[in-house]
C-alpha cells in the first residue's frame, strides 16, 4: 500500500483567510484525489488531480474555491480559499490502489482537520 | 441525493460475537462495493470489496454479502475483537469511471466491540 502524509494535521483559521493543505505520497502516482468529510457526513470527492493537467472538479466544487496544484507525481496541494465556518471539515487526499480492483481501491492520507472560526 | 446509505450511526457488540454492518444503495449502475475502516485521527483504510457479479466475498474474519435485488450489502465480522472498534464506511463505484476516483461513501457506522 502507499504511504501518504498530509500537512498540517489540523488547523484553526479565521473566516476570510485561505489554507493550503499538502499531500505527499511515497511513490509516483498519476492520479491523486481530494475528499472532504463534513461533521457527521460521508466523504465527498472534491476533485481529481492529474499531473500535467488541470484538476477535474465534482459537481458543487469550483476551482476558485478549491484550487489544486499537482507539480509532480508524488505531491499535490489543495487550497481552501476565503474560508467560512461551513468549510470546517476533514480534508483527505488519496491515491489509487494496486490491488485487484486497481483504481477503485484507494489509499487515504491521515486527513487535515480544519476548523474555521 | 444520498446514493449510499448507512442507516445505523452506531453499533455495540460483545467481543467474540458477530458484528453485522449494513449498507443500502439506490444506483443500480454501481458495480463495485468497498468497505473502509477508520480509526480516529487516521485516514480510512481499505478493508474488503465485492464486485456486483458476486454475492459473497470472504477475507479472514471479514465477509461482505451483496444482495443486488435489494440493493443491499452487509459486512460481517466474526468473531468481533476490541481492535475492530472503529468507524466503518461503505462505498460504491462504477467501472465506467475508468479513471477511478469517484467513490460514493455512506455516512459511516461506529462499531464498538466491548471486552
Amino acid at each position: 500500500s502507499a504511504v501518504i502524509s498530509q500537512k498540517p494535521s489540523r488547523d484553526i483559521c479565521q473566516r476570510g483567510t485561505s489554507l493550503t493543505i499538502q499531500c505527499q505520497v511515497d511513490s509516483q502516482v498519476t492520479m491523486m484525489f481530494w475528499y472532504r468529510q463534513q461533521p457527521g457526513q460521508s466523504l465527498t470527492l472534491i476533485a481529481t488531480a492529474n499531473q500535467g493537467s488541470e484538476a477535474t472538479y465534482e459537481s458543487g466544487f469550483v476551482i476558485d474555491k478549491f484550487p489544486i496544484s499537482r507539480p509532480n507525481l508524488t505531491f499535490s496541494t489543495l487550497t481552501v480559499s476565503n474560508m467560512s465556518p461551513e468549510d470546517s471539515s476533514i480534508y483527505l487526499c488519496s491515491v489509487p490502489g494496486r490491488g485487484p480492483l486497481g483504481l477503485h481501491e484507494q489509499y487515504f492520507g491521515p486527513g487535515t482537520r480544519l476548523t474555521v472560526t | 441525493d444520498q446514493q449510499v446509505k448507512q442507516n445505523s450511526p452506531s453499533l455495540s457488540v460483545q467481543e467474540g460475537r458477530i458484528s453485522i454492518l449494513n449498507c443500502d444503495y439506490t444506483n443500480s449502475m454501481f458495480d463495485y462495493f468497498l468497505w473502509y475502516k477508520k480509526y480516529p485521527a487516521e485516514g480510512p483504510t481499505f478493508l474488503i470489496s465485492i464486485s456486483s457479479i458476486k454475492d459473497k466475498n470472504e477475507d479472514g474474519r471479514f465477509t461482505v454479502f451483496l444482495n443486488k435485488s435489494a440493493k443491499h450489502l452487509s459486512l460481517h465480522i466474526v468473531p468481533s475483537q476490541p481492535g475492530d472498534s472503529a468507524v466503518y464506511f461503505c462505498a460504491a463505484t462504477r467501472s465506467i469511471y475508468n479513471q477511478g476516483g469517484k467513490l460514493i461513501f455512506g455516512q459511516g457506522t461506529e462499531l464498538s466491540v466491548k471486552p
